[in-house]
């Protein structure tokens, strides 16, 4: 089956770029999806398709893919923006995979 | 406002059963796709079923693959997942998630805890 690979945790300070990755195996080649969690909530879709933005998230929330690494970056990081963050693919070669998610710290 | 709710959780021994339920509003059930996806205690997210907008194309993750069945009616716009021989390590938070296709989960349900345990 196909595995997606996060780093656990990723540590930024306030006002800085966090950048999480998420490698598979020529991945560049399907679309990636993006999700954060806060504790005891439900996840909530931030990035679709690779780089897209559901309504209501900030323009901070950004995306790329290529290779075998897709990167949810999040520029001028806030407070509230301490969550997991999970990704996501889905095509015909493979039912919908999550990534293991990756602690995102504001410290 | 969309909105998804879960109900139908608990305790259950292992090899028991469980069915869980998830009403949608806010939006048109029947041309939307819906998926189980689930998450362990302190793990990450698992997806479990998938179900077409007219329930014509089934999919199951191998962990549940012939012990769990997905079901929906679109006129109560609802969603539902028959789980039987759970085993311990069925135990996690249930979310119901609107999909769009084989794709992403636009929105999420707040979960229904399913625990197993004798």
């Amino acid at each position: 089956s196909y595995v997606l690979t996060q780093p656990p945790s990723v540590s930024v300070a306030p006002g800085q770029t966090a950048r999480i990755t998420c490698g598979g195996n020529n991945i560049g080649s399907t679309s990636v999806h993006w999700y954060q969690q806060k504790p005891g909530q439900a996840p909530v879709l931030v990035v679709y398709d690779d780089s897209d933005r559901p309504s209501g998230i900030p323009e901070r929330f950004s995306g790329s893919n290529s290779g075998d690494t897709a990167t949810l970056t999040i520029s001028r990081v806030e407070v509230g923006d301490e969550a997991d963050y999970h990704c996501q693919v889905w095509d015909r070669s493979h039912p919908c995979v999550f990534g293991g998610g990756t602690k995102l710290t504001v410290l | 406002d969309v909105q998804l709710v879960e109900s139908g959780g608990g305790l259950v021994q292992p090899g028991g059963t469980v069915k869980l339920s998830c009403i949608g509003s806010g939006f048109t059930f029947r041309t939307y796709s819906m998926n189980w996806v689930r998450q362990a205690p302190g793990k990450g997210l698992e997806w479990v079923s998938y179900i077409s907008s007219t329930s014509s194309t089934k999919n199951y993750a191998d962990s549940v693959e012939g012990r769990f069945t997905v079901s929906r009616d679109n006129a109560m716009n609802s969603l539902y997942l028959q789980m039987n021989s759970l085993r311990d390590e069925d135990t996690a938070i249930y979310y119901c998630a609107r999909g769009v296709g084989y794709s992403y989960l636009l929105t999420w349900g707040q979960g229904i805890l399913v625990t197993v345990s004798s």
